[in-house]
């Protein structure tokens, strides 16, 4: 089946500073990948939707320039968490949709752990 | 919000057949009925997904009821590492349509 990888898996950075996790289709093409961030013991909640060649779309409530979308080819997608803080620690997931496909599954990448002390 | 309503937890013995049911009785007739697991700290993992059809395949069946207001996954011998939380989502068939996630159920096979 199709690969997602993020990278890294998991991350620890001091409060005020800035994170970038890369979410990548190893063996497809992605116009069109997803963000989602899940804190424990809750479901995963969408951020935003990450769309190859223009601007992110993102949920109510989740402030664009604090996370910062960057989809810049088929096959990756970077989020960047800027100036983060203890609140933003969470587990970050990424998934991918192979171009063209509507009726398809979405492939997830293995979750970035971000801790900010 | 999503569309689907699932029981929040659920045991089985390992071995035996593991029946997570699903309600979806809002769902539109160009949405898709998929399942995806959830191991701890892991991403989450494509189990199988349907329109109205049964469909099976090396990992589980999926079984739609013909008003498609319901369905069942159904793990035919579950085994430890199936103890994940199992997540059913509806979905159009439109590219770029995101997959929403409910609070899933929490399956714990035991042994």
């Amino acid at each position: 089946g199709a690969v997602v990888s993020q990278h890294p898996s998991w991350v620890i950075c001091k409060s005020g500073t800035s994170v970038k996790i890369e979410c990548r289709s190893l063996d497809f093409q992605a116009t069109t990948m997803f963000w989602y961030r899940q804190f424990p013991k809750q479901s995963l909640m969408l951020m935003a939707t990450s769309n190859e060649g223009s601007k992110a779309t993102y949920e109510q409530g989740v402030e664009k320039d604090k996370f910062l979308i960057n989809h810049a080819s088929l096959t990756l997608s970077t989020l960047t968490v800027t100036s983060a803080h203890p609140e933003d620690s969470s587990f970050y997931i990424c998934s991918a949709i192979k171009a063209g496909e509507g009726n398809t599954e979405a492939f997830f990448g293995q979750g970035t752990r971000l801790t900010v002390v | 919000d999503a569309k689907t309503t699932q029981p929040p937890s659920m045991d089985c013995a390992e071995g035996r057949a593991a029946n997570l049911p699903c309600n979806h009785s809002t769902i539109s007739g160009n949405e898709y009925v998929y399942w995806y697991r959830q191991i701890h700290s892991q991403g989450p993992q494509y189990i199988i997904h349907g329109l109205k059809n049964n469909e099976t395949n090396e990992m589980a069946s999926l079984i739609i009821t013909e008003d498609r207001k319901s369905s069942t996954l159904i793990l035919p011998h579950a085994t430890l590492r199936d103890t994940a939380v199992y997540y059913c989502i509806v979905r159009a068939d439109n590219y770029g349509q995101n997959f929403v996630f409910g609070p899933g159920t929490r399956l714990s096979v035991l042994p």
